[in-house]
């Protein structure tokens, strides 16, 4: 069946570095686009970023713009996002998903997705 | 601040049918197409609706989405006790060029 499992969390001082990965099985990775969403402690969910199938298409929220980067090895089934300069608010549980398509037409989020990760940004 | 609007919050008792409504603008609802997704806290969100009308696999058609010019809506029948959780409408934004989300509806079965 489909998974999607995420790791690479954890508490981190502000200003630092993390690297999130998503690790999928059960559908052929390198033919969807991926995305990021988060959500921070008592707050609605929050689109992140998106790459496309082959990795040649990006997109992100204006909060992370120069600071997170999306990546993905389709050759090891796995997305990546690198999130530099870490700031309090980007405090959340990450999750990764599957869209339903390949390219960024009409990119979102779709029908399978991770069970999530917890960032902590604290000094 | 959202770019999708949501209320806060719906009820309803077992058996009713609920509506939660979604608002945009044209750069985002009214020109792409509307996602609504359920979200219990702790696990992972699911996908209702996609394509603004369209089931996924396995979701029960007591979930219906609609669109009446650029106001679309999610509609819950037959309302059950599992169906108390969060949901949450989203749309490709073309001026941001992001996905935006609603602030997400709390739906309470009474």
């Amino acid at each position: 069946q489909v998974q999607l499992v995420e790791s690479g969390g954890g508490v981190v001082q502000p200003g630092k570095s993390l690297r999130l990965s998503c690790v999928v099985s059960g559908f052929t990775f390198s033919s969807y686009a991926m995305h990021w969403v988060r959500q921070a402690p008592g707050k609605g969910l929050e689109w992140v970023a998106v790459i496309s199938y082959d990795g040649s298409n990006k997109y992100q929220t204006d909060s992370v713009k120069g600071r997170f980067t999306i990546s993905r090895d389709n050759s090891k089934n796995t997305l990546y996002l690198q999130m530099n300069s870490l700031r309090d608010e980007d405090t959340a549980v990450y999750y990764c998903a599957k869209d339903l398509y390949s390219t960024l037409l009409f990119p979102a989020p779709g029908d399978s997705w991770g069970q999530g990760i917890l960032v902590t940004v604290s000094s | 601040q959202s770019v999708l609007t949501q209320p806060p919050s719906a009820s309803g008792t077992p058996g009713q049918r609920v509506t939660i409504s979604c608002s945009g603008s044209s750069s985002n609802i009214g020109s792409n197409y509307v996602y609504w997704y359920q979200h219990l806290p702790g696990t992972a969100p699911k996908l209702l609706i996609y394509r603004t009308n369209q089931r996924p696999s396995g979701v029960p058609d007591r979930f219906s989405g609609s669109k009446s010019g650029t106001s679309p809506s999610l509609a819950i029948s037959g309302l059950r006790s599992e169906d108390e959780a969060h949901y949450y409408c989203a749309a490709w934004d073309d001026s941001l060029r992001a996905v935006v989300f609603g602030g997400g509806t709390k739906l309470t079965v009474l």
